[in-house]
């Protein structure tokens, strides 16, 4: 059974730097039929897509957010990991990291193994 | 982007009623060249991550029971519960993945009558 777990600091400064790391097990990451995602929902609101990386490293960014964010992958530990720099409130959510069907490297499509999420917050 | 905009944003059905939800996007999400809509379903659970529940606009996913079912194609798309279960109290996202970025709904919160 597949299941992936988030875990990373519950607390960042302004301006500093989110990192967060999905470790997968159940499912090896470097077996290649699958991207890898995180997804982000700030508190009462919806979904947004921060991005995916395949196990090659390639990767595909949420516009609006390609400028901060880095996502990369250790297939010898079997995970993926966030980093999103200059942080503001406004990044305050739930993250989650989730399992994604696609075809690589051209596209992304769905997500239909999610972790349980992680909390981040944004404040001095 | 495309934008999905889903309506109701509430709705409240008795038990072992039908409950409908409607997601639009702002341009089409199907491809003629394979017949394929590219819209998944999400079912969140009050302090759960999301669950997928259909994808291709039409097919369950695994282990989902077939008193879910998905409609639809280029712009307008449905989501019916049958006939609604207790547990099936939660919100429901749409998410397209024709294009990049991916970008879901702003959800429908169903809740029993």
């Amino acid at each position: 059974q597949v299941q992936l777990q988030e875990s990373g600091p519950g607390l960042v400064k302004p301006s500093q730097t989110l990192s967060l790391t999905c470790s997968v097990s159940g499912n090896s990451i470097s077996s290649g039929f699958h991207y890898w995602s995180w997804i982000r929902q700030p508190a009462g609101k919806g979904l947004e897509w921060i991005g995916s990386i395949y196990s090659s490293g390639s990767t595909k960014y949420s516009p609006s957010l390609k400028s901060r964010v880095t996502i990369s992958v250790d297939t010898a530990m079997n995970q993926f990991s966030l980093n999103l720099s200059s942080v503001t409130a406004a990044d305050t959510a739930v993250y989650y990291c989730a399992r994604t069907h696609g075809v690589v490297p051209i596209a992304v499509y769905y997500m239909d193994v999610w972790g349980t999420g992680t909390t981040v917050t944004v404040s001095s | 982007d495309i934008v999905m905009t889903q309506s109701p944003d509430s709705l409240a059905v008795s038990l072992g009623e039908r409950a409908t939800i409607n997601c639009k996007s702002s341009q089409s999400v199907s491809h003629s060249s394979n017949n394929k809509s590219y819209l998944a379903w999400y079912q969140q659970r009050a302090g759960q991550p999301p669950k997928l529940l259909i994808y291709w606009a039409s097919t369950r996913g695994s282990g989902v029971p077939d008193r879910f079912s998905g409609s639809g194609s280029g712009t307008d798309f449905t989501l019916t519960i049958s006939s609604l279960q207790a547990e099936d109290v939660a919100v429901y996202y749409c998410q397209q993945y024709f294009n990049s970025p991916l970008t879901f709904g702003g959800g429908t919160k169903v809740e029993i009558k």
